[in-house]
């Protein structure tokens, strides 16, 4: 059975700090890997996609590796601001369901 | 502009009393699903749909129901809300039966059961 852990459970930065946060699962036979944002009040969104063939994926400041073999996936953020601050969750798409299995994710404060 | 809708977003009710989360999405998507948030364990599916008329249980599927009558809704349904189906409550839509594709998700609905 997939299971997805994230690390840290919260982070608290100064603003301006390039960051890691870290995803790991249990099984490498995924489809994909993606990681979400999401806000208090408001839904989750989509940040990268990593198809399981794919080292990265970049978008603006955000920079998301995934490393199959290992079971691991990190998201880079650069230079981080205090919009930054909010719930970022990376959920695994395993080969043999078409189910998303999330991470219980990691709770970020950029204080200015 | 494209996107899931839930309501209600907040909702306080008591044990045993039915009541229906509704969830619409307006970008003609095949798929839609629900998800549970609690905390510590995560986002974990309650139901999903992958056409109209066709639904499947995710892993928690106890004390909820579902329908796919037309393809833009996917009412959850509590017929007998209990305590421990207090939760945040998210529906989600994507394009074709593909994991592949990306997941929209609505705002969410925050429901206490009293």
């Amino acid at each position: 059975k997939q299971e997805v852990t994230q690390i840290p459970a919260a982070l608290s930065v100064p603003e301006g700090e390039n960051l890691v946060l870290n995803c790991s699962f249990t099984d490498s036979a995924i489809y994909n890997l993606q990681w979400f944002r999401q806000d208090p009040g408001k839904g989750l969104t989509s940040l990268l996609l990593i198809q399981s063939s794919q080292r990265e994926q970049t978008s603006g400041r955000l920079n998301a590796s995934l490393d199959k073999s290992s079971g691991r996936s990190t998201l880079y953020i650069a230079a981080s601001q205090p919009g930054d601050s909010a719930t970022y969750l990376c959920a695994v798409l395993s080969y043999n369901t078409d189910k998303l299995i999330f991470g219980t994710g990691t709770r970020l404060q950029v204080f200015p | 502009e494209a996107q899931v809708t839930q309501n209600p977003r907040y909702l306080i009710t008591v044990t045993g009393k039915k009541l229906t989360v509704t969830c619409s999405q307006n970008m003609n998507h095949e798929y839609m699903s629900w998800y549970r948030q609690d905390p510590g364990l995560g986002l974990r599916q309650i139901y999903y749909s992958m056409n109209v008329e066709v639904t499947d249980k995710g892993d928690v599927p106890e004390g909820y129901k579902v329908s796919r009558k037309e393809k833009r809704n996917f009412p959850l349904i509590l017929e007998s809300p209990s305590p421990n189906q207090t939760s945040l409550y998210f529906c989600a839509s994507r394009i074709g039966s593909s994991g592949a594709n990306v997941l929209t998700f609505g705002a969410g609905s925050r429901l206490t059961v009293l």
